[in-house]
């Protein structure tokens, strides 16, 4: 089965240091899923990366699928406080578009002002 | 529009008790999931319910039962809770176009004892 793991499993950065979180998939991935979970709070949805080498960015956070399609990373730019919390990669169990999805186990990520 | 609602948002069970989470949406979506979150484990798919009237089993459906009520209403029963089933329980909801963007409830803390 597809497993997604997830580096580092923790991070703490200054204000307005940029970071970088990575997702790397056991299989190819055909769609990757950023999620954003506030602690004690429900998943918020992030950006879809679907085809090799695509990017997309929302505001300060820029997100990549790498061409062979086995791994994603969140770049934060300039962090700021409203940053924190634990980002999730999920991916679809396989090509079809059932919205099964499997998740890494997350990287918690704590901005110090 | 209150998106995704679980109740309760908090409970304790004593080993063999049961008990029925209860999600809602109000998005008109098609497909809604049910996960649980475990430290260090990520969130797995409990049960999930492609349209009204179709359930069908995730990556741990063991010692759960789900009914698709109706379009908006999806609960989630445990008919003789164990302490293995204390985790933090979420529902989330998807649109037919991209089933991998889900929108998920504020989530129910479930403690067996």
């Amino acid at each position: 089965s597809q497993e997604l793991e997830q580096s580092p499993q923790s991070l703490i950065v200054q204000e307005g240091k940029n970071l970088t979180i990575n997702c790397t998939s056991s299989k190819t991935l055909y769609g990757l899923y950023w999620y954003k979970q506030k602690y004690g709070e429900g998943l918020i949805f992030l950006m879809m990366l679907q085809k090799g080498g695509e990017e997309k960015s929302h505001e300060k956070i820029t997100a990549k699928l790498d061409e062979k399609k086995q791994q994603s990373s969140l770049h934060i730019t300039a962090s700021q406080p409203s940053h924190a919390g634990i980002y999730l990669c999920g991916a679809d169990e396989g090509p079809s578009n059932t919205g099964k999805l499997i998740f890494g186990q997350g990287t918690t990520l704590q901005v110090k002002p | 529009n209150a998106g995704v609602t679980q109740t309760p948002k908090f409970q304790v069970l004593k080993t063999g008790q049961s008990m029925t989470l209860q999600c809602a949406q109000d998005m008109n979506h098609n497909s809604m999931y049910w996960y649980r979150q475990d430290p260090g484990m990520g969130l797995r798919l409990i049960y999930y319910s492609a349209s009204e009237g179709t359930t069908d089993k995730g990556e741990v459906p063991n010692g759960y039962n789900v009914s698709r009520l109706n379009k908006r209403e999806f609960s989630l029963r445990l008919e003789s809770a164990a302490p293995s089933q204390t985790s933090v329980y979420f529902c989330a909801s998807s649109s037919r176009q991209v089933l991998g963007e889900q929108y998920f409830g504020p989530g129910t803390r479930l403690t067996v004892t």
